[in-house]
């Protein structure tokens, strides 16, 4: 089975702290997204990478930056947060007929 | 642009079958998904379906597609209260790398 673990459940940030969510895969996936999601919005595409080191913006980047070092670890960081960056975040990677694989969530609340 | 649409809450009673809609817009869609999301965690993956497809089973849950109305349902028969969670449609054009697009979920929710 495909394993995408975020490492951090809940957290609570002050505004303009900066914030690092992790996450790892253990499937070899070469592609890896950040997605958030809030209330009547589904899901938003933040991120996404296609292989390490590369990276491309998704639909809603502001505010946001990611890094790919190694194939298996895909990290989210907020250089600043905000209390409208207060959301669940999924990671997830990307299978062979194109089907996601999510990880349990970062809540994320910004105070 | 590409949209999925879904309305944003169920209930039905238990025993009986639900009946999850969601339509879309893009013509060029390969791909259909459906996803499960239950309290707290992250999405997991239902089903899904090829767009040279009218129906797929599996065990309590039937898919259906309407190509022509560009028309998704997900059936879940006999419906239990493990089935309570949110259920988002998705859809990707082939030829994108990246672009799955999620309709906003709907909520089914179990009567006794």
């Amino acid at each position: 089975d495909v394993k995408v673990t975020q490492s951090s459940r809940y957290l609570v940030k002050r505004t303009g702290e900066k914030v690092f969510l992790e996450c790892v895969q253990d499937m070899d996936h070469e592609n890896m997204f950040w997605y958030r999601q809030d209330p009547g919005l589904g899901l938003r595409l933040i991120y996404f990478s296609y292989d390490v080191k590369m990276k491309e913006k998704g639909d809603i980047p502001e505010g946001y930056s990611v890094s790919r070092e190694k194939k298996e670890r895909f990290s989210l960081i907020l250089e600043s947060a905000s209390t409208n960056q207060t959301s669940m975040y999924l990671c997830a990677t990307r299978g062979a007929t194109g089907e996601l694989f999510f990880g349990e969530g970062s809540r994320l609340t910004v105070l | 642009g590409e949209d999925v649409e879904q309305s944003l809450f169920l209930s039905v009673r238990e025993g009986d079958s639900s009946v999850i809609n969601c339509t879309y817009t893009d013509s060029s869609s390969t791909y259909l998904y459906w996803y499960k999301q239950e309290p707290g965690a992250g999405l997991q993956l239902l089903t899904y379906i090829f767009s040279n497809m009218d129906m797929k089973q599996d065990q309590r849950l039937t898919v259906l597609l309407n190509k022509k109305d560009k028309h998704l349902s997900l059936r879940i028969a006999d419906t239990q209260t493990g089935d309570s969670a949110i259920y988002f449609c998705a859809e990707r054009d082939y030829s994108s790398a990246s672009k799955i697009i999620f309709g906003s979920g709907t909520r089914l929710s179990i009567r006794p």
